[in-house]
């Protein structure tokens, strides 16, 4: 059981826009910055969003973050079938014992 | 650019200690203000922050394995290493290493490790 919840999976056609949301508290999202990554199929996690909303050189500005309140939402525009891949959302969480979390992860699936 | 690359046995048996080693190369593990990180994959399940060291020496554990994580740094070699104890088959996973930054509000895990499968198995 992830602290972040994120829906299981997602789906789109070529071209569509998709988002994938991430639900905390206001001990993790409430309070502190949300980075996402991208994972694709036997490969290591890749950042994509940090600080909520911005993007490291070179994450295409297809990809976006937004956060409010105690949830996180990422979006995906023009989608490719490349696009397809695991997304994770992760945060600090604030509690007793501070330490990251991440949510469970989405399966994106470009149909 | 900064790489880092895993090293250690795949194959390590119940109640033993894991050892992971890894090794970063493009730049120095004791420039800039980073935390440097291990992070974990079962197969088919989410991400699992293990805990992190910055070049101080200074670490810090996920609460659910703190008394079995220790995590150091060697900056001679520019490595950073994970040692687990008492494992059971629970703690087989993908193991990652990543830098880690921080800011005022956010952390953030840039550049990965490509990883590395440690089975806990007799």
């Amino acid at each position: 059981q992830s602290v972040l919840t994120q829906p299981p999976s997602v789906s789109a056609a070529p071209g569509q826009k998709v988002t994938i949301s991430c639900s905390g508290s206001s001990s993790n999202i409430g309070n502190n910055y949300v980075s996402w990554y991208q994972q694709l199929p036997g490969t290591a996690p890749k950042l994509l969003i940090y600080d909520n909303n911005k993007r490291p050189s070179g994450i295409p500005d297809r990809f976006s973050g937004s956060k409010s309140g105690t949830s996180a939402t990422l979006g995906i525009t023009g989608l490719q079938t490349g696009d397809e891949a695991d997304y994770y959302c992760g945060t600090w969480d604030s509690s007793l014992s501070a330490h990251v979390v991440f949510g469970g992860g989405t399966k994106l699936t470009v149909l | 650019q900064v790489q880092l690359q895993e090293s250690g046995p795949g194959l390590v048996k119940p109640s033993q200690t894991l050892s992971l080693t890894c090794t970063v190369s493009g730049g120095s593990i004791s420039s800039g203000s980073y935390y440097w990180s291990w992070i974990r994959q079962p197969a088919g399940k989410g991400l699992e922050w293990i805990g992190r060291i910055y070049t101080s020496g200074s670490t810090n554990y996920n609460p659910s394995l703190k008394s079995r994580v220790t995590i150091s740094v060697d900056t001679s070699k520019n490595q950073f290493s994970l040692k687990l104890s008492s494992v059971t088959a629970a703690d087989t996973a993908v193991y990652y290493c990543a830098r880690e930054w921080e800011d005022e509000r956010g952390d953030w895990f840039d550049p990965w490790g490509q990883g590395t499968l440690v089975t806990v198995s007799s």
